[in-house]
């Protein structure tokens, strides 16, 4: 069955831009987590989200958004990019909690 | 909060030497514990985990952690490595109610030589 897929693979924004990055989980997975991994801060949790509800959220600006449809595909938005925002974004699936993750391949984000 | 310092950024070893790369978590509580593998440009594969039970957990690709709580350790071995083993390893600590929310270690970048 299909893995964990992440669209864009890259993407070029200037600052001040916004930006939405798409996952689509392992089919029948309920539960869709992102993080974002940097050179500097490497990998860190943003949120959670499990059947349409965000259930955990890590220590981000509000400008970082996401929110998960009734198909368990989810969306991550980010307003107002600013040039730290430049990452590998990855998503995560899993059945549920304590499930295995699963991780797509990310969404490279440049902020020019 | 959970935390995890994988104290090496950058190993090398040679092919068919053995490995370990360490990983020191904190936690209040009994950890889940996780070593994945990020080749470059790629997700993060999971190569073992634990939750409880025996504390030697054998992974895919011929990879064992030992948990040992009393040194706050989870540290990965492989007896021989393989050329094909050379990427960036990640060790994490999730919370006993839900591991998806997960903290990273920095990462060890493996190298290895013919």
């Amino acid at each position: 069955k299909a893995g964990v897929t992440q669209t864009p693979r890259y993407l070029i924004k200037t600052r001040g831009q916004q930006v939405t990055l798409s996952c689509s989980p392992i089919s029948g997975h309920r539960s869709v987590s992102w993080y974002q991994q940097t050179p500097g801060q490497g990998l860190q949790f943003l949120f959670e989200y499990f059947s349409e509800t965000q259930r955990n959220k890590g220590n981000f600006p509000g400008r970082f958004s996401g929110r998960q449809f009734s198909n368990s595909r989810s969306e991550m938005n980010v307003s107002t990019l600013e040039l730290g925002d430049s990452a590998l974004y990855l998503c995560a699936s899993s059945f549920g909690t304590n499930e295995k993750l699963f991780f797509g391949s990310g969404t490279q984000l440049s902020v020019l | 909060a959970q935390s995890v310092t994988q104290p090496d950024i950058h190993i090398t070893v040679s092919e068919g030497a053995s490995l370990e790369l360490r990983c020191n978590y904190s936690y209040g509580a009994t950890p889940y514990l996780f070593w994945y593998v990020q080749s470059p440009g790629q997700g993060l594969q999971l190569l073992l985990k634990y939750f409880s039970g025996d504390t030697l957990v054998q992974g895919i690709k011929g990879f064992e952690a030992e948990f040992k709580r009393s040194q706050s350790s989870f540290n990965l071995r492989k007896p021989s490595v393989h050329w094909s083993d050379a990427a960036e390893y990640f060790c994490a600590v999730a919370s006993y109610n839900n591991n998806n929310d997960m903290r990273f270690g920095a990462g060890t970048r493996l190298t290895v030589k013919p």
